[in-house]
C-alpha cells in the first residue's frame, strides 16, 4: 500500500534550519507531486509549497518563500522540506502528503507528522 | 483571516444532517478549481474526504457528500456518528496567489 513516512521529531533553536524528510513507497514516486502542509498549535492547516517529484519543479507559499526549499531524491523516493531562520511560529507538526496544490485527485495520502519545536 | 471561509463550528445530535461551506472567490474556487476536503481528528493526519467537489474514495461512507456551486462549495455529512467529531478543512488553489489554500477549519460537536 501507499506509504509516507516521515522522520522524527525535532527541537530548534531560534535562527536555525530543520530538515524534515518523507521516504514514500507503494507507488512510482516520479508520477506524483508532493505538497507539504503544517498545523502550528492551535490553529488550521497551511500549505506551505509543493514538489513535482518527476522534473523537482516547486511553488512555495508567498508568507515562506525565500525560507523553505522543497527537494527530492529519486534514488530513494525520499522528499525533503528544509526550513531556515526558524522562527517561534515556525513550531508546528509538519505533513508530507502526496498530491499537488491544484491535483484534481486533493491530497490522498499523508504522512505520519513530524513535530518541530522551536524554543 | 483565510481566502476560504468555513464556519468556525458547527454542531448535530446523532442521527441528524450538517452542512459545512467553503466560502471562496473568482480567483479559486469560481475560477474552476477543483475544492477537496479532509477530516482531521487529533494527533493523526489528515484524511481525504472528498475530492474533486463531489467525489469519494473507496472506504468513505456516502454519509459524506460534497458539492460546488459558483464561489462556494459544501460538504454534508447525514446520519450523524459520534466518530464525526473532529476537525474539517476545504482546500482549493487561488490562481491569483498562485498557492494551494486551506480553508481556516469547522469543529464538528456531536452532541
Amino acid at each position: 500500500q501507499v506509504q509516507l513516512v516521515q522522520s522524527g521529531g525535532e527541537v530548534k533553536k531560534p535562527g536555525a534550519s530543520v530538515k524534515v524528510s518523507c521516504k514514500t513507497s507503494g507507488y512510482t514516486f516520479i508520477n506524483q507531486d508532493i505538497s507539504w502542509v503544517r498545523q502550528a498549535p492551535g490553529q488550521g492547516l497551511e500549505w506551505m509549497g509543493w514538489i513535482r517529484a518527476s522534473n523537482a519543479n516547486t511553488n512555495y507559499a508567498q508568507k515562506l518563500q525565500g525560507r523553505v526549499t522543497l527537494t527530492t531524491d529519486t534514488s530513494t523516493s525520499t522528499a525533503y522540506m528544509e526550513l531556515r531562520s526558524l522562527r517561534s511560529d515556525d513550531t508546528a507538526v509538519y505533513y508530507c502528503t502526496r498530491g499537488g496544490s491544484s491535483s484534481t485527485y486533493g491530497l490522498d495520502v499523508w504522512g505520519q507528522g513530524t513535530t518541530v519545536i522551536v524554543s | 483571516q483565510s481566502v476560504l471561509t468555513q464556519p468556525p463550528s458547527v454542531s448535530g445530535a446523532p442521527g441528524q444532517r450538517i452542512t459545512i461551506s467553503c466560502t471562496g472567490s473568482s480567483s479559486n474556487i469560481g475560477a474552476g478549481y477543483d475544492v477537496h476536503w479532509y477530516q482531521h481528528l487529533p494527533g493523526t493526519a489528515p484524511k481525504l474526504l472528498i475530492y474533486g467537489n463531489s467525489n469519494r474514495p473507496s472506504g468513505v461512507p456516502d454519509r459524506f457528500s460534497g458539492s460546488k456551486s459558483g464561489t462556494s462549495a459544501s460538504l454534508a455529512i447525514t446520519g450523524l456518528q459520534a466518530e464525526d467529531e473532529a476537525d474539517y478543512y476545504c482546500q482549493s488553489y487561488d490562481s491569483s496567489l498562485s498557492e494551494g489554500l486551506f480553508g481556516g477549519g469547522t469543529k464538528l460537536t456531536v452532541l
